[in-house]
């Protein structure tokens, strides 16, 4: 069965430099989430959308953004990048904006190293 | 509040022992999900079970057993007869019906299994 898929695998980047992670949820999710593992962490929770409209804020930085696009992918879109953003960023999909009690499968993440 | 907590930060057992994982959760909320994943060393998080609120039927797949007592707010997963393959961190996770539909996470258990 198709999974969740997200690009780049692994990102590497500098201090202040700007990075984009792309999500791609299973065929027919209409609801993807971003969360963020630090190391050795539980993962948290950033931001999710239902039918390309932000459903719910977690805590997402001022200099990240997202958005889903009209085929339902996502990207996560991050700026000034810090020394703290090192971690590994997951996106999850779900149906039906998850009220169904729908369960969310994670990709495989991207590993960004900010150096 | 609104909180999953596991308290075994690490566990080591040996091949072919039984091994529990503790899971307790509070919420004020009478509806809700719980949700069992598995992050093996390659990073990514396996689903493993979803259990709602209104069903506290055990339930057995394998070598995985949950236990689920409202009563005492613990959804707890046995590994009978645990393999090295087994050697991951668990994360248990709650999930709302309303809302928000975002997880929130426990710390998570690293478990590994001695051959």
């Amino acid at each position: 069965a198709a999974g969740v898929i997200q690009s780049p695998r692994h990102l590497i980047k500098e201090k202040r430099e700007t990075a984009t992670l792309k999500c791609y949820p299973i065929p027919r999710h209409d609801t993807v989430y971003w969360y963020q593992q630090g190391p050795g962490q539980d993962p948290q929770f950033l931001i999710s959308f239902y039918e390309k409209m932000q459903s719910d804020k977690g805590s997402i930085p001022d200099r990240f953004s997202a958005q889903q696009f009209s085929d339902y992918h996502s990207e996560l879109n991050m700026s000034s990048l810090e020394l703290g953003d090192s971690a590994l960023y997951f996106c999850a999909s779900s149906l039906a904006g998850g009220r169904s009690g729908d369960t969310q499968y994670f990709g495989p993440g991207t590993r960004l190293t900010v150096l | 509040a609104q909180k999953v907590t596991q308290a075994q930060t690490e566990i080591s057992v040996v091949e072919k022992e039984d091994v529990t994982l503790d899971c307790v959760y509070e919420t004020r909320d009478t509806t809700y999900y719980l949700f069992w994943y598995k992050q093996p060393p390659s990073g990514e998080l396996v689903f493993l079970i979803r259990r709602n609120s209104f069903d506290e039927q055990n339930e057995i797949s394998g070598r995985y057993s949950w236990n689920f007592q409202k009563s005492t707010s613990s959804f707890n997963f046995t590994i009978t007869a645990s393999q090295v393959v087994d050697s991951a961190v668990y994360f248990c996770a709650l999930r709302f019906t309303s809302g928000t539909y975002k997880y929130i996470f426990g710390t998570g258990t690293r478990l590994k299994v001695l051959a």
